[in-house]
């Protein structure tokens, strides 16, 4: 069974940094690229970030550029978000996922809080 | 960087109605193009895969069709709980992009 599991949201004050975990397991981790994704209060899904099966090579969104990275560590199937400069418009919750390969899969998502 | 474009971006239809959605890729993706529905406050769902596979538990009033550039989503006899809003994505490359989703709304 294929699980994709999200951590490491919370509060944070504007200006400050967090740094987002996904453990994925029941597929071949190395074999596929993963993506963050955040839906913000009344807003519909943005795309954040992806990065490629090596890890070599990440995509960021224009609105993180600069401020978010993402990284992966195959050995540990965990594919991370680090935030910095956080800024209230950074408010939503985000989305781990496996959007390639024949079957796309979803985490349940983890609310980060930009607030002072 | 693949660029989405759905259509359209908002619809209002009725219990029972059959509506379609598009989704057009700006490169060739093949097959490559999945579906997701979203309600707000729930993680997105999973739809379609590979641009006609149903994911499991979906019901077959769902359907996706199209390959190359073009595709689309059709709802035959909507319920009430297909009401939100649904993605296409290409999962043809890295980025796996998204198109800008299309709102479905009760009549």
């Amino acid at each position: 069974e294929v699980q994709v599991l999200e951590s490491g949201g919370g509060l944070v004050q504007p200006g400050g940094s967090l740094r987002l975990s996904c453990a994925a397991s029941g597929f071949t981790f190395s074999s596929f690229a993963m993506t963050w994704v955040r839906q913000a209060p009344g807003k519909g899904l943005e795309w954040v970030s992806s990065i490629n099966m090596g890890g070599d090579n990440t995509y960021n969104a224009d609105s993180v550029k600069g401020r978010f990275t993402i990284s992966r560590d195959n050995s540990k199937n965990t594919v991370y978000l680090q935030m910095n400069s956080l800024r209230a418009e950074d408010t939503a919750v985000y989305y781990c996922a496996k959007l390639g390969g024949a079957r796309p899969y979803w985490g349940q998502g983890t609310l980060v809080t930009v607030s002072s | 960087e693949i660029h989405m474009t759905q259509s359209p971006s908002s619809l209002s239809a009725s219990i029972g109605d059959r509506v379609t959605i598009t989704c057009r890729a700006s490169q060739y993706i093949s097959t490559f193009l999945n579906w997701h529905q979203w309600k707000p406050g729930k993680a997105p769902k999973a739809l379609i895969y590979t641009a006609s596979d149903l994911y499991d538990g979906v019901p077959s009033r769902f359907s996706g069709s199209g390959s190359g550039t073009d595709f689309t989503l059709t709802i035959s006899g909507l319920q009430p709980e297909d009401f939100a809003t649904y993605y296409c994505q290409q999962s043809y490359s890295v980025p796996h992009t998204f198109g800008q989703g299309t709102k479905l709304e009760i009549k």
